[in-house]
């Protein structure tokens, strides 16, 4: 158990549909990170956000947008669903260490799985 | 051409087998690389890291980082049917506190079965 948190597990929706997805990181974890998982594309990153703040964009769809609150949790919002949404969607988290050779190791969550039907 | 190039395999070994797993990547940037393990229906969770070039030793895994040829390798010795999963390559820029300012760039991951 890596102490990263996400619901739901499952979630099937219909096209055009508008879902949330939630995170909680580790405690003491101020960076969070999405990405999605799917059998072509892999895994690939989507945005990190640091305490509370948009630090990194990656492959992130102007449909898809995320936020992390103030106690930390973050939440990614997929709208106009399509059938290419259809994979596991990971949360991470990590700490910020302050040595320049130490690299912030991402803790990922159990995923949730979305079915866009 | 993807930025970080990895065989899906299926790769099936015999148990008690050395295994070797590689990728390729073309962004010379690239300084942090990491070896992340994911179970069927389950999160990856990291093996190793490395800073740069060289050879990182763990127990039964060793990974390899050669940046003038942009390719890392992970070994795994003495393998166990409990190292079935899939192995996924990682890497990133790392930033302003180190690493990890920016996201993770994956291989597609091999899938590897040690048969008993």
């Amino acid at each position: 158990d890596s102490g990263v948190t996400q619901t739901p597990k499952h979630l099937i929706t219909a096209t055009g549909q508008r879902v949330t997805l939630r995170c909680s990181p580790r405690s003491g974890d101020l960076s969070v990170y999405w990405y999605q998982q799917s059998l072509d594309q892999g895994l690939q990153f989507l945005i990190q956000y640091y305490n509370g703040e948009e630090r990194a964009k990656g492959n992130i769809l102007e449909r898809f947008s995320a936020q992390q609150f103030p106690d930390l949790h973050s939440e990614l919002n997929l709208s106009s669903l399509e059938l290419g949404d259809s994979a596991l969607y990971f949360c991470a988290s990590s700490l910020e260490r302050t040595n320049w050779d130490l690299y912030n190791e991402q803790f990922f969550g159990p995923g949730t799985r979305l079915t866009v039907l | 051409q993807k930025e970080v190039e990895q065989d899906p395999g299926p790769l099936s070994v015999p148990e008690g087998a050395i295994v070797s797993l590689n990728c390729t990547y073309s962004n010379s940037a690239f300084q942090y690389f990491m070896w992340y393990r994911q179970y069927s229906r389950k999160g990856p969770e990291l093996l190793m890291y490395t800073y740069s070039s060289g050879n990182k030793e763990d127990g039964r895994f060793t990974a390899q980082v050669d940046k003038s040829s942009k390719y890392i390798s992970l070994f795994i010795r003495d393998s166990q049917p409990s190292d079935s999963a899939t192995y996924l390559c990682a890497m990133t820029r790392g930033g302003y506190s180190g690493g990890g300012a920016d996201g993770l760039t994956f291989g597609k991951g091999t899938h590897l079965i040690i048969q008993p």
